[in-house]
């Protein structure tokens, strides 16, 4: 099966701060996706790479940006965090644009 | 738009019980249907997935059926176990458009009683 790891479960980062979550996936999947996710909204995605070095603006990018440097890893980055950007994030993968996703684990940033 | 509903928000049943979870979708272009699980403070665990050539699914305990011409698919959850409870989302890949196009449900929110 295809795992995809988010290096950290929890983070509690101070408004301002650069911060950077990781994502990795070991099964050379083409497509790689960043949501959020809060309670009454649902899943938004935020950016999405569909090759190294590529990334798509997904509905709500402003805040954040993206890396992909190599095919096995997506990485987020909120320049200046925020605290309306404490929320549930969501790392996906799928091997093709139209395959399903699998997910990490998620990361729930608090930003204060 | 795609706009995907998921009724009930939330369902309770003592355990034993077959049940249904519904997803609702606006849009019938669809490429494919996908079914999750999510624990609480956890990620999305795959399911099912459909395709829209196809008209159901199985995996288990679990059986998804996929109407394109109503909008509508289901989650069929045979002998529900306490280990059942979760919330169980649903994700729409629409036919048309770019790698955005898809919508996820808010879910439904299960509780499986001892």
């Amino acid at each position: 099966d295809v795992k995809v790891t988010q290096s950290s479960r929890y983070l509690v980062k101070r408004t301002g701060e650069k911060v950077f979550l990781e994502c990795v996936q070991d099964m050379d999947h083409e497509n790689m996706f960043w949501y959020r996710q809060d309670p009454g909204l649902g899943l938004r995605l935020i950016y999405f790479s569909y090759d190294v070095k590529m990334k798509e603006k997904g509905d709500i990018p402003e805040g954040y940006s993206v890396s992909r440097e190599k095919k096995e890893r997506f990485s987020l980055i909120l320049e200046s965090a925020s605290t309306n950007q404490t929320s549930m994030y969501l790392c996906a993968s799928s091997l093709r644009a139209w395959d399903g996703y699998t997910f990490g684990s998620g990361t729930r940033l608090t930003v204060v | 738009k795609q706009e995907v509903t998921q009724i009930p928000a939330a369902l309770s049943v003592p355990e034993g019980e077959n049940l249904v979870l519904n997803c609702s979708f606006t849009d019938s272009a669809i490429y494919n249907l996908q079914w999750f699980r999510q624990d609480p403070g956890k990620g999305l665990t795959s399911l099912l997935l459909i395709q829209s050539s196809q008209r159901e699914q199985t995996s288990g305990r679990l059986n998804a059926s996929l109407d394109k011409s109503s909008g509508r698919s289901t989650l069929y959850i045979a002998a529900s176990q306490p280990g059942d409870s979760a919330t169980y989302l649903c994700a729409v890949r629409l036919r048309s458009g770019g790698y955005q196009k898809v919508t996820f449900g808010i879910g439904t929110k299960l509780q499986v009683i001892p």
